[in-house]
């Protein structure tokens, strides 16, 4: 089935920080989406986005499809930003959402 | 508020012992499903069902099974055959299932500890 590899497992920033985080996948893909899981555990949707720019805020995301990689861009970051953030994804196959291991976002004040 | 209710939120039991963990959606989706997570893991798919009356398996089935008599419950149980059920078990639905699956939303998950 599809990979999703996801980098770096962990980031530590200081508040006020920008960062990037890398989604790579294995096969092309119907459906790709950003969650952030807060401290409850809760999944909270950022981003819907199989191709193409967003941008929601402080938050933006881009997808390659052809180049098969996802990327989150996270500017002025706030301790609120904390957390893990998930990419998950629908392959062309009939597979439900795939998800990687994630990446775990710590701000410091 | 249209959404996913999962309920009980915690949920402690003895070892042996069958659970059933509800999850019910107001959204008027085809298509729900059951991931589990363990700590510092990603999330993993146990079933997932595109209608009612139907349901497939998904990679870590084992020792679960799930029933969709109604389009907005998709309750899960999880058995005493699970070797290892305390995890965390997050409940999502979309207007459609696989291939043309549209956006995914969870409930807010629940808690399981086996004692």
């Amino acid at each position: 089935g599809i990979q999703v590899e996801q980098s770096p497992p962990d980031l530590i920033l200081q508040e006020g920080a920008n960062s990037t985080l890398r989604c790579n996948f294995s096969d092309s893909v119907n459906n790709l989406q950003w969650f952030h899981q807060n401290p409850w555990g809760q999944l909270i949707n950022l981003f819907y986005i199989p191709s193409g720019t967003k941008q929601n805020g402080r938050l933006s995301a881009t997808t390659v499809a052809t180049e098969r990689y996802s990327l989150l861009y996270i500017s002025s970051s706030q301790t609120t930003d904390s957390g893990v953030y998930f990419c998950a994804v629908v392959d062309s196959g009939n597979t439900p959402l795939v998800f990687g291991k994630g990446t775990r976002l710590s701000v410091i004040a | 508020d249209g959404g996913i209710t999962q309920s009980p939120k915690y949920l402690f039991r003895k070892e042996g012992q069958n659970v059933t963990l509800s999850c019910e959606q107001n959204l008027n989706h085809d298509a729900m499903y059951w991931y589990r997570q363990d700590p510092g893991q990603g999330l993993r798919l146990i079933y997932y069902s595109q209608i009612v009356n139907d349901f497939q398996k998904g990679d870590i089935a084992e020792g679960y099974s799930v029933s969709r008599e109604k389009k907005e419950s998709f309750p899960l149980t999880v058995t005493s055959a699970q070797k290892n059920p305390t995890a965390f078990y997050l409940c999502a639905s979309s207007y459609r299932g696989p291939p043309t699956t549209g956006e995914l939303f969870f409930g807010e998950g629940s808690r399981l500890t086996v004692l």
